[in-house]
This record gives structure tokens, C-alpha cells and sequence, in this order.
């Protein structure tokens, strides 16, 4: 069963840069995109970006400017880095097997970061 | 503003059918498949339907989805207090080249 964990620091300030891990167990990142989404508190479900095993990424385009995604698979994780973060990306984020044509068939329980204002 | 829209809301009661929309374009439902989501309250989301209407392992027969043209539907037959929970729908955009869309969620309470 394919298990997947956010890693990372809850609190960030702004101006500072958010990064967090996913770490995949019981399988491999071989053969398919892992995406991270978000969700702000009370509000829906937002498509952050994904990446292709190999490396190729998509990315919201409200946020590529600021948006690094990355694959490590001798670690089997990969990453987020969202940089020059406001009180508008505080949202819990999820990692998730899937992105583009695939669905998200598998989701880690999320992780809660938060950017004060 | 999602790409995808949905009914902020819908009801029904136990054992009643109900059926959730989701509109879309050319550029996403219209030319590639729909995924559905299910979200406890307080709990990660969880596949429900993909690719327009098949269900994973586990879901029961009692939701279904359908797609046509550039529109989708989720149904739930046999309402049950455990439905109760926002569900949203899913597509790759071909115009975006992002990671896919979602729509803005449909709160489903069992009354």
C-alpha cells in the first residue's frame, strides 16, 4: 500500500521561503506524476503543481514564479519550495500520487503551514 | 473563480439520489477525463471516480459518474448520513499547461 508523509516547517514568515518533503513508502516514484495541492482554511481544493518522475514539471501558473518542484529518487521523495510567501499561501498542503491526465489516487494526511500577517 | 464549476451546495435525504455538476470547457472536460473527490470533514481528500466513471477499489456502487460533452455528474443513490462531506471535480487543462484544475466544491449535507 502506497503511503505518502508532508514534511516541514508549520510557520513561515512572510517574505521567507515554504518548503516541504514528501516522503513515498510502499512503492516507487517510477512511472507517474506526484503533485502537490492546497487548501486555505475554509476554502476548496487548489492544484499547486506536479512533477513526472523524470523531472518534468507543471505548474499553477498563478504561482510558477515562485514555484520549484523537485524529485529526489534516491530518497524516494520529492519537494516543494514556494518562495516570497504572504499570508495568502497559508493553506494546509497535501502530496499526492497523480497530476495532469492521472488522478490523485493516493494523498499524504497534510501538512498545516502557516504565514502570519 | 474556478476553472470548473460546481454548486457551492446540495442535499437530500437518507435512501434519496442526488447528483452533483460540474461545467467545464473545450479545453478541459471537453478533451480529457473527469476525476471526482471525496473530503470528510477534517480528513484528506480521497478518490472517488476517474476517468469519467470508473470507481476504485473500495467505493461502493452506490456513486457513479458520467460525463458529456464539455459537462460531468457525480450521482450517489442510496443516500447515507456518512456522504455528508464536499466533493469536487477534476480535469487536465490543455489551454493551461498546468497540473489539472479543480472545481470550487459542492457541500453535500444529508438532512
Amino acid at each position: 500500500q502506497v503511503q505518502l508523509q508532508e514534511s516541514g516547517p508549520g510557520l513561515v514568515k512572510p517574505s521567507e521561503a515554504l518548503s516541504l518533503t514528501c516522503t513515498v513508502s510502499g512503492g516507487s516514484l517510477s512511472s507517474f506524476y506526484w503533485s502537490w495541492i492546497r487548501q486555505p482554511p475554509g476554502k476548496g481544493l487548489e492544484w499547486v503543481g506536479c512533477i513526472y518522475f523524470s523531472g518534468s514539471t507543471k505548474y499553477n501558473p498563478s504561482l510558477k514564479s515562485r514555484l520549484s518542484i523537485s524529485v529526489d529518487m534516491s530518497k524516494n521523495h520529492f519537494s516543494l519550495r514556494l518562495t516570497s510567501v504572504t499570508a495568502a499561501d497559508t493553506a494546509v498542503y497535501y502530496c499526492a500520487r497523480g497530476g495532469a491526465v492521472e488522478a490523485l489516487d493516493y494523498w499524504g494526511q497534510g501538512a498545516l503551514v502557516t504565514v502570519p500577517s | 473563480q474556478s476553472v470548473l464549476t460546481q454548486p457551492p451546495s446540495a442535499s437530500g435525504t437518507p435512501g434519496q439520489r442526488v447528483t452533483i455538476s460540474c461545467s467545464g470547457g473545450s479545453s478541459n472536460i471537453g478533451s480529457n477525463t473527469v476525476n471526482w473527490y471525496q473530503q470528510l470533514p477534517g480528513r484528506a481528500p480521497k478518490l472517488l471516480i476517474y476517468s469519467n466513471s470508473l470507481r476504485p477499489s473500495g467505493v461502493p456502487d452506490r456513486f457513479s459518474g458520467s460525463k458529456s460533452g464539455t459537462s460531468a455528474s457525480l450521482a450517489i443513490s442510496g443516500l447515507q448520513s456518512e456522504d455528508e462531506a464536499d466533493y469536487y471535480c477534476a480535469a487536465w487543462d490543455d489551454s493551461l499547461d498546468g497540473p489539472g484544475v479543480f472545481g470550487g466544491g459542492t457541500k453535500l449535507t444529508v438532512l
